[in-house]
């Protein structure tokens, strides 16, 4: 079936350094999710990508789908303590009344102030 | 205000019961998800539901069932023969669409432990 790998597991930086993580697929994606779980909340929709090549940016958040459909990574310019949580990408399987989401394994990122 | 909720926020549990968790949402949502969350997992899908009267099983279903009675409800029962019951669990929503490609909104969670 579908993966979904995210890397880094973790990764804890500076306030004020950049930070990346990136979601490979096995197979190709018709879209790709992101979402963003706080400490002890649950997870946030974020943004959904779904064209070959888009760049899509929310504040310091950039957010890239690569050429082909199976790639995507988050970079977040300037961390700041408030970006502390799990950063999960997910693509869909299936479709109609088969639709459902593979999630990655997610991207723990902490800041120190 | 519109959403998805789930109760309790905690629930214990001595080994060998069942358990019912329940999820309401409001949003007027056709499908309707569990998820489980473990350390370092992230989040694997136990059962999902894309209609009333309908649902299919996810990645992880062994020892879980589910019902989807109503287009508000979707409860999670977790029995006996879930080897490894405690665990987080969170209950999402989404609008059906054609493309079936639509976000989850998830509730706050159900955090089971079982002794």
């Amino acid at each position: 079936g579908q993966q979904v790998m995210q890397i880094p597991q973790y990764q804890h930086v500076q306030e004020g350094e950049d930070f990346t993580t990136y979601c490979n697929s096995s197979t190709t994606l018709s879209n790709i999710q992101w979402y963003k779980q706080r400490p002890g909340g649950h997870p946030v929709f974020l943004i959904q990508l779904v064209k070959s090549g888009e760049v899509k940016k929310q504040k310091r958040l950039t957010f890239q789908f690569g050429e082909a459909k199976k790639n995507s990574s988050l970079h977040i310019t300037a961390t700041q303590t408030t970006d502390v949580g799990t950063y999960f990408c997910a693509g869909p399987q299936g479709g109609g009344s088969n639709y459902k989401l593979t999630f990655g394994k997610g991207t723990l990122l902490t800041v120190n102030p | 205000d519109g959403g998805i909720t789930q109760s309790p926020k905690y629930l214990f549990r001595k080994e060998g019961q069942n358990v019912t968790l329940s999820c309401e949402q409001n949003l007027n949502h056709d499908a309707m998800y569990w998820y489980r969350q473990d350390p370092g997992q992230g989040l694997r899908l136990i059962y999902y539901s894309q209609i009333v009267n309908d649902f299919q099983k996810g990645d992880i279903a062994e020892g879980y069932s589910v019902s989807r009675e109503k287009k508000e409800s979707f409860p999670l029962t977790v029995t006996s023969a879930q080897k490894n019951p405690t665990a987080f669990y969170l209950c999402a929503s989404s609008i059906k669409r054609g493309t079936g490609e639509s976000p989850l909104h998830f509730g706050n969670g159900t955090r089971l432990t079982v002794t």
